[in-house]
């Protein structure tokens, strides 16, 4: 079973910030937090991942409450290309696995 | 990133054939390997992870003389799907798990359908 909780669906205007939460209020202190996209027919896109400190790369921003129950992906700017269903997984611990949850469909309107 | 290829990205093939799919990863090892298959709306599902060597760990519900995995290199993993039949037709994704990132990468994924 998954072990996250995401909204099913979210709209963002192009060129604002997208901001996506989750929830993992189970989460064990060695596991990390996942996020992948998924564009139509594709393979799923890795984006980012962190522990328990706020985590940057080109993609994305990725923020971790202090007691790491819940998370948000940041996308600084948001495109048209940027609509996808996104992912937040949690993975580690005694497992190597992603088990993917139904996600978050980003809708980003022009 | 890192670069998993999966060839082909598309097969049609007549029902009660067999099909394989292979899966590589092109710029790094991957001592573990993930199969998935996802049908239409719906997420993926994990079916199998391969260890390089050693045999697959099938999911539960996922039949192992049916879905037979081989990882018989650190690059390499193959998912052949045997006496295909048309409700195996779904798209199969694979991935591997860059150590030395702590991170999965996936491949394109491969959409089969079974005639």
């Amino acid at each position: 079973d998954a072990k996250t909780t995401q909204p099913p669906s979210m709209d963002c205007a192009e060129g604002r910030a997208a901001n996506l939460p989750c929830n993992h209020s189970t989460i064990s202190g060695n596991e990390y937090v996942y996020w992948y996209r998924q564009i139509h027919s594709q393979g799923p896109q890795y984006i980012i991942h962190g522990l328990k400190n706020n985590e940057t790369n080109e993609m994305a921003s990725l923020i971790i409450t202090e007691d790491r129950k819940s998370s948000t992906l940041i996308l600084p700017h948001a495109t048209l290309r940027d609509t996808a269903v996104y992912y937040c997984i949690v993975r580690g611990g005694a497992t190597n696995k992603l088990i993917f949850g139904t996600g978050t469909l980003l809708a980003v309107q022009p | 990133g890192a670069v998993v290829s999966q060839h082909p990205s598309r097969v049609i093939c007549k029902s009660g054939t067999s099909v394989k799919i292979e899966c590589r990863s092109l710029d790094f090892q991957a001592t573990t390997m993930f199969w998935y298959r996802q049908f239409p709306k719906q997420s993926l599902m994990l079916m199998a992870t391969s260890n390089e060597g050693s045999k697959a760990t099938y999911e539960q519900g996922v039949e192992k003389d049916k879905f037979l995995i081989n990882h018989a290199s650190l690059t390499l993993s193959t998912l052949t799907v045997t006496s295909a039949h048309p409700e195996d037709s779904s798209f199969y994704i694979c991935s591997g798990l860059r150590d030395s990132r702590n991170t999965i990468y996936f491949g394109e994924g491969s959409w089969l359908t079974v005639v």
